[in-house]
């Protein structure tokens, strides 16, 4: 079965410094692999994905992950975070088989400080 | 625009009372999910759809009863049975294929029994 786990529940940051969010999941196949991000009282909406080929994925708002499977795992990244990105992010995963349907981690609110 | 839309946005019940919550999509999805989110806990899936007429149990389902006549409505009744009902809903759907299980989100809708 599959599962995610994200290691930091809050991680504070200070604007312009870069910042890492922390994913590992679990699974026996091969897998696709996703960041949303949620705004308070939002719904959630797609970051970034990985679906196949290269294990650099660029996504919006200038966030990226790199999936290692060796680690399984898909940590997000900024080079220079903005208060803007101050929000709560989720990785999912996707096994692609049996009952077709995204298992999330617990998520990571970011808080960016001035 | 193409989307999705769930309504109410805030629902305030008493205890013992049902609830239905309404998710209506216009992106021509076959598939859609039911998803509860609490703090700390991240989403957990209650039920999804992968076709008109039939719907599958998630991991928590109890308290919870689903249809789906239409494509384009997942509605969600949150019984009296349900022990804890107070949380944030979110439904979603996505395309059969490819099956990646890119999710597409509402905005959400806030249930607080009293």
């Amino acid at each position: 079965a599959q599962s995610v786990t994200q290691l930091d529940s809050q991680v504070p940051v200070f604007e312009e410094a870069p910042v890492e969010l922390r994913c590992n999941y679990s699974s026996s196949v091969s897998v696709y692999l996703f960041w949303y991000v949620q705004y308070p009282n939002q719904g959630l909406q797609l970051l970034l994905k990985y679906l196949s080929g290269s294990t650099l994925v660029k996504g919006i708002n200038g966030f990226e992950a790199e999936f290692n499977k060796s680690q399984t795992s898909f940590h997000l990244r900024k080079p220079s975070v903005h208060i803007s990105d101050t929000a709560e992010y989720f990785c999912a995963v996707n096994e692609g088989t049996g009952r077709r349907a995204l298992t999330f981690g617990s998520g990571t609110r970011l808080q960016v400080q001035p | 625009d193409g989307g999705i839309t769930q309504s109410p946005k805030y629902l305030f019940r008493k205890e013992g009372q049902n609830v239905t919550l309404s998710c209506e999509q216009n992106l021509n999805h076959d598939a859609m999910y039911w998803y509860r989110q609490d703090p700390g806990q991240g989403l957990r899936l209650i039920y999804y759809s992968q076709i008109v007429n039939d719907f599958q149990k998630g991991d928590i389902a109890e308290g919870y009863s689903v249809s789906r006549e239409k494509k384009e409505s997942f509605p969600l009744t949150v019984t009296s049975a349900q022990k804890n009902p107070t949380a944030f809903y979110l439904c979603a759907s996505s395309i059969s294929q490819p099956n990646t299980g890119e999710l597409f989100f509402g905005e959400g809708s806030r249930l607080t029994v009293l």
